[in-house]
């Protein structure tokens, strides 16, 4: 596709509940990250991959969270039973080198734990 | 630890006025720097970055000068438009990484 594409863009989730982020690279792109963003902060880098290979995910919080690329293309983010302080705009971006080139970032799905 | 710190959280500016954005950082191993632009909604949109080798980069209405005796860099837009209204967030990366600390954020208001 044209840009970075994130499902869904907003997503609901009661405490407790497992939840699964969605993300479309750029065709082609070989380097993917995960970000997340609190409100009224700067992205946080969660986790990296290029291609399948997930080769940094220092930034994962805890265990309850868990990325995958098996394909080397699209990415899910896995959070399990949500807590309130998960509530956070969660970024994917792409990038077509496997040295570092900067990053295009899709729009971000809105988390929200009630 | 907060390694990149944008101490300004909003700034006003009047349009065609110069606008300037501040960015410090913490660590001498960060040896790129980048700038985004974030609209409501959407994601950050790289605007312009600049090597540690180099002292400025310039690229049309937008210029970012790094000292990095004083592990300093800021942004300048001349002339600032109204479409410059924005979060914008400094980058930093270290050497040989792929990830990026990302400032606070300072929202750039521009009025007419």
């Amino acid at each position: 596709g044209a840009g970075v594409s994130q499902s869904p863009r907003y997503k609901v989730a009661k405490r407790g509940q497992d939840v699964a982020l969605r993300c479309d690279p750029i065709s082609g792109h070989v380097s993917l990250f995960w970000y997340q963003q609190a409100l009224g902060q700067g992205p946080e880098f969660l986790t990296y991959f290029q291609n399948e290979a997930q080769l940094d995910k220092s930034g994962l919080p805890s265990d309850r969270f868990f990325a995958e690329r098996p394909e080397g293309s699209v990415s899910t983010l896995k959070i399990q039973r949500t807590q309130q302080e998960d509530s956070a705009v969660y970024l994917c971006a792409s990038s077509y080198r496997t040295t570092f080139y900067g990053y295009t970032f899709g729009s971000g799905t809105r988390l929200t734990v009630v | 630890d907060q390694q990149v710190k944008q101490n300004s959280p909003s700034l006003s500016v009047q349009e065609g006025r110069i606008s300037i954005l501040n960015c410090d950082y913490t660590n001498s191993m960060f040896d790129y720097f980048l700038w985004y632009k974030k609209y409501p909604a959407e994601g950050p949109t790289f605007l312009i970055s600049i090597s540690s080798i180099k002292d400025k980069n310039e690229d049309g209405r937008f210029t970012v000068f790094l000292n990095k005796s004083a592990k300093h860099l800021s942004l300048h837009i001349v002339p600032s438009q109204p479409g410059d209204s924005a979060v914008y967030f400094c980058a930093a990366r270290k050497q040989g990484a792929q990830k990026l600390v990302f400032g606070q954020g300072t929202r750039l208001t521009i009025n007419p």
